[in-house]
């Protein structure tokens, strides 16, 4: 069965502290986005790459940064959490010639 | 105005209803067109995947797309709580330039089916 993995499901951290999600694909994409969902927001793409060591900003790239060193794992970085980065953070990945997103279980994020 | 407009709902059903949701857009280069089904605490899942106009059909579920019209829905029959979900629609133009394939999606339908 195919998948997107995210590291973690739940995570709690501190104003300031820099935070990593991990998530990584077994499908051979080369086509990978983090999206963050928000109630009454839907879903707001961040930061996407269509292959390793590229990035694309998304719609809502500031106060994150991303990494992809290779094909199968993308990480999405906040350099300083912020209280209004509290949300749940969705990985996905395509193929390139395939317009289907295969989504991540999420990773719902607290900072306080 | 947002490229892909979807009635965020909720929407409230009997079991055995059917159930229409919607989304409208605004940009003609779309193509491919999906709708996700999300179930709380859940990332979403591809449901339905159309390439430009016509009908789908798997099981209970219809994906109409109106190119024409700039209109697509999804119809399902006979619902059942487990239909329960938010569903979301997307859709993308040809990869290609800056493109990658990207989707966009709509705000997504809250549905619940009453036993």
């Amino acid at each position: 069965d195919v998948k997107v993995t995210q590291s973690s499901r739940y995570l709690v951290k501190r104003t300031g502290e820099k935070v990593f999600l991990e998530c990584v694909q077994d499908m051979d994409h080369e086509n990978m986005f983090w999206y963050r969902q928000d109630p009454g927001l839907g879903l707001r793409l961040i930061y996407f790459s269509y292959d390793v060591k590229m990035k694309e900003k998304g719609d809502i790239p500031e106060g994150y940064s991303v990494s992809r060193e290779k094909k199968e794992r993308f990480s999405l970085i906040l350099e300083s959490a912020s209280t209004n980065q509290t949300s749940m953070y969705l990985c996905a990945s395509s193929s390139s010639n395939n317009y289907g997103y295969t989504f991540g279980s999420g990773t719902r994020l607290t900072v306080v | 105005q947002k490229e892909v407009e979807q009635d965020p709902g909720p929407l409230s059903v009997p079991e055995g209803a059917i159930v229409s949701l919607n989304c409208t857009y605004s940009n003609s280069a779309f193509q491919y067109f999906m709708w996700y089904r999300q179930y709380s605490r859940k990332g979403p899942e591809l449901l339905m995947y159309t390439y430009s106009s016509g009908n789908k059909e798997d099981g209970r579920f219809t994906a109409q797309v109106d190119k024409s019209s700039k209109y697509i829905s999804l119809f399902i029959r006979d619902s059942q709580p487990s239909d329960s979900a938010t569903y979301l629609c997307a859709m993308s133009a040809p990869a290609g330039g800056t493109s990658y394939g990207k989707l966009t999606f709509g705000q997504g339908t809250i549905l619940t089916v009453h036993p």
